[in-house]
C-alpha cells in the first residue's frame, strides 16, 4: 500500500542532544512538509520541500533543518533540542495543490 | 498573517444527534478547505474537501462553504460515539502549498 512512513515513532533524547527524524513516502508525491504539533494546538509547518526547492517558514527556528535527498525522503534535523521542542512531529505529502497526507508521526520527548 | 479559527470545544452532542463544526478563516485569496479529523495521539486524516460555495455531501457528513462570509462548516448526522475526535479546518491558498490550520474543535458525542 502506498503510504507515508516515519521513524522512530517515538524518541526520547537529552536537552540539547541532537536528533534527527526521518520520513519516507511510497506515493511519489512532489511535496513533503514537516509540521509540529503541540499537545492541544493546531499543526504548524516547519518547512515544506516543492520537489527540490526548499520553503523554510518565517517563524522557525534556525535550531530546525532539513534534508531531502530524494523523491522519497525527508529529514528533520533538531540540532538543539530545549523543552519547549517536546511535540509530535507530522510529515505529509501531496501533490501540489491538493491536501497533505500524514504520516503517523514521530513523538519527541526532551528530557 | 493568515488565521483560521474554530471553537475549542469540547461540542458535546448525544448519539444520534446533529454535530455542527464551524470555522473562518482570514484569507480572501484562500481557494481550498479541508476537514481533518485527528484522534487523539493519531496524525490528521483526510475527512471532506470543498472548493466552491455551496453544500458537498459524503454519507453522514457534510461540508458548506461560504466565500464570500469566509466561513466553512461541517455538520456530522446521526453522530456515532466513534465520531468523537478533533475536527482541524485547513485552509490553502491559490499557490496550494501554504495550508494554514485552525485550532480543532474536540468533539465528544456522549453514547
Amino acid at each position: 500500500d502506498a503510504m507515508v512512513i516515519q521513524n522512530p515513532r517515538y524518541q526520547v533524547t537529552q536537552f540539547g542532544k541532537p536528533v534527527t527524524l526521518s520520513c519516507s513516502q511510497t506515493l511519489n508525491h512532489n511535496v513533503m512538509y514537516w509540521y509540529q504539533q503541540k499537545s492541544s494546538q493546531a499543526p504548524k509547518l516547519l518547512f515544506h520541500y516543492y520537489d527540490k526547492d526548499f520553503n523554510n517558514e518565517a517563524d522557525t527556528p534556525d535550531n530546525f533543518q532539513s534534508r531531502r535527498p530524494n523523491t522519497s525522503f525527508c529529514f528533520l534535523d533538531i540540532r538543539s533540542p530545549g523543552l519547549g521542542d517536546a511535540a509530535m512531529y507530522l510529515c505529509a505529502t501531496s501533490r501540489e495543490e491538493q491536501d497533505p497526507f500524514f504520516g503517523p508521526g514521530t513523538r519527541l520527548t526532551v528530557l | 498573517q493568515k488565521e483560521v479559527e474554530q471553537n475549542s470545544g469540547p461540542l458535546s452532542v448525544p448519539e444520534g444527534a446533529i454535530a455542527s463544526l464551524n470555522c473562518t478563516y482570514s484569507d480572501r485569496g484562500s481557494q481550498s478547505f479541508f476537514w481533518y479529523r485527528q484522534y487523539s495521539g493519531k496524525s490528521p486524516e483526510l475527512k471532506m474537501s470543498i472548493y466552491s460555495n455551496g453544500d458537498k455531501e459524503d454519507g453522514r457528513f457534510t461540508a458548506q462553504l461560504n466565500k464570500a462570509s469566509q466561513y466553512v462548516s461541517l455538520l456530522i448526522r446521526d453522530s456515532q460515539p466513534s465520531d468523537s475526535a478533533t475536527y482541524l479546518c485547513a485552509v490553502n491558498d491559490n499557490y496550494g502549498q501554504n495550508f494554514v490550520f485552525g485550532p480543532g474543535t474536540r468533539l465528544s458525542v456522549l453514547p
